[in-house]
């Protein structure tokens, strides 16, 4: 299976900071790599696919970039509602694996 | 706008056969790949396996144990997994992908089982 790792586990942050949000993968996966974010209690929501496309409706101060085995994810300017859980996602062969996730909270 | 509603047994006893069916609304199951994905503190977030309209693939580490079906009258898809144990207790989701980048949206609200005597 492929492991998917991120950086930091979690970080403190202050509304309009620059956000950066690190997934590598065990081996290259080209660009097959999604990002979720994910509130308590909620069920994850996509964000970004195939690396670097933005999702439907997903503000564009959401970015991701990457391929091979080292992606990350920004958000350049951080908002209320973009303190949550990030986690990646490969769908490159199977068994699909997700990352162990990022929390973004408030400093 | 698609929606996906999980349902079942919140509590199943070990060994047993836990049974979840996925209810989609606003769109059609014949279309697309349909997913389960589990979390648990400890593991994260597990991707099970998926069906669509010509077959399934399921998660090596599980597949012994699981079974997905479609049921295209209903608008739903199913999962059973067999012979629990505490291990399985999670929160499941369902949710829908396309065959292509098979990144996963929407996401049902997700549902706890929990698996205990």
């Amino acid at each position: 299976d492929i492991q998917m790792t991120q950086s930091p586990s979690s970080l403190s942050a202050s509304v309009g900071d620059r956000v950066t949000i690190t997934c590598r993968a065990s081996q290259n996966i080209n660009n097959y790599l999604n990002w979720y974010q994910q509130k308590p209690g909620k069920a994850p929501k996509l964000l970004i696919y195939a690396a670097s496309t933005l999702h439907s409706g997903v503000p564009s101060r959401f970015s991701g970039s990457g391929s091979g085995t080292d992606f990350t994810l920004t958000i350049s300017s951080l908002q209320p509602e973009d303190f949550a859980s990030y986690s990646c996602q490969h769908t490159f062969n199977y068994p699909f694996t997700f990352g162990p996730g990022t929390k973004v909270d408030l400093k | 706008q698609v929606q996906l509603q999980e349902s079942g047994p919140g509590l199943v006893k070990p060994s047993e056969t836990l049974s979840l069916t996925c209810t989609l609304s606003g769109g059609s199951i014949s279309s697309y790949y349909w997913h389960w994905i589990r979390q648990t503190p400890g593991k994260g977030l597990e991707w099970i396996g998926y069906i669509y309209y010509s077959g399934s693939k399921y998660n090596p580490s599980l597949k012994s144990r699981v079974t997905m079906s479609l049921d295209t009258s209903k608008n739903q898809f199913s999962l059973n997994l067999t012979s629990v144990t505490a291990a399985d207790t999670a929160v499941y989701f369902c949710a829908r992908s396309s065959g292509y980048t098979y990144a996963l949206d929407p996401w049902g609200q997700g549902t706890l089982v929990a698996v205990s005597s």
